[in-house]
């Protein structure tokens, strides 16, 4: 049962454009949204979050906003960079100090010179 | 960001045989550390919360007599995979959370295990 669902696997972009990588989930108990970015051969690394009682976060380039009503998320990269290639992945979690990370499958993204 | 270590990166072992994959927090004492597994084109699935000191809390579906965890110090735990079989090949990733209630976990570059 998948409850966090990134349905597009791969994404190009030139670079200078913006990136937007989308998330869906169906568990309406998510509090707390991440984002992760993977470099091959290495571990997730924690990339921005956003609670559920904003709509929108922002941090440099990467912007999270989350649109509870349609259980939909969506990170913003601007402006793309080609070191931001990488696979990213949005996680979700279930109520506050939860162990539990609800992962999608990630998306590639390649970020085209 | 937090240095997660993972050993061996890459594991390939006869069915029946057991592996034990070490995952170290380099940076912090991790009071708490988790095990995933991530299958083909599948997301990261938790298998089990490792907490210093007391057993591991296995996630529904995940046997805890085949998938050993011990956190036996702040830095250091082992997961081990007793008696692997070729659908036990996968790719197994710990991360580590400095104090209950935060949310950042910090992830290890995980280990490909292989059982022919």
């Amino acid at each position: 049962d998948q409850q966090v669902k990134q349905n597009s696997p791969s994404l190009s972009v030139q670079e200078g454009r913006i990136s937007i990588l989308n998330c869906d989930y169906t568990n309406s108990m998510f509090d707390y949204f991440l984002w992760y970015k993977k470099y091959p051969a290495e571990g997730p690394t924690f990339l921005i979050s956003i609670s559920s009682i904003k709509d929108k976060n922002e941090d440099g380039r990467f912007t999270v906003f989350l649109n509870k009503s349609a259980k939909h998320l969506s990170l913003h990269i601007v402006p793309s960079q080609p070191g931001d290639s990488a696979v990213y992945f949005c996680a979700a979690r279930r109520q506050t100090g939860a162990n539990n990370l609800f992962f999608g499958t990630g998306t590639r993204l390649t970020v085209i010179p | 960001g937090a240095v997660v270590s993972q050993h061996p990166s890459w594991v390939i072992c006869k069915s029946g045989t057991s592996v034990k994959i070490e995952c170290r927090s380099l940076d912090f004492q991790a009071t708490t550390m988790f095990w995933y597994r991530q299958f083909p084109k599948q997301s990261l699935m938790l298998m089990a919360t490792s907490n210093e000191g007391s057993k591991a809390t296995y996630e529904q579906g995940v046997e805890k007599d085949k998938f050993l965890i011990n956190h036996a110090s702040l830095t250091l735990s082992t997961l081990t995979v007793t008696s692997a079989h070729p659908e036990d090949s996968s790719f197994y990733i710990c991360s580590s959370r400095r104090e209950r209630g935060t949310d950042t976990q910090y992830f290890g570059p995980g280990t490909r295990l292989t059982v022919l």
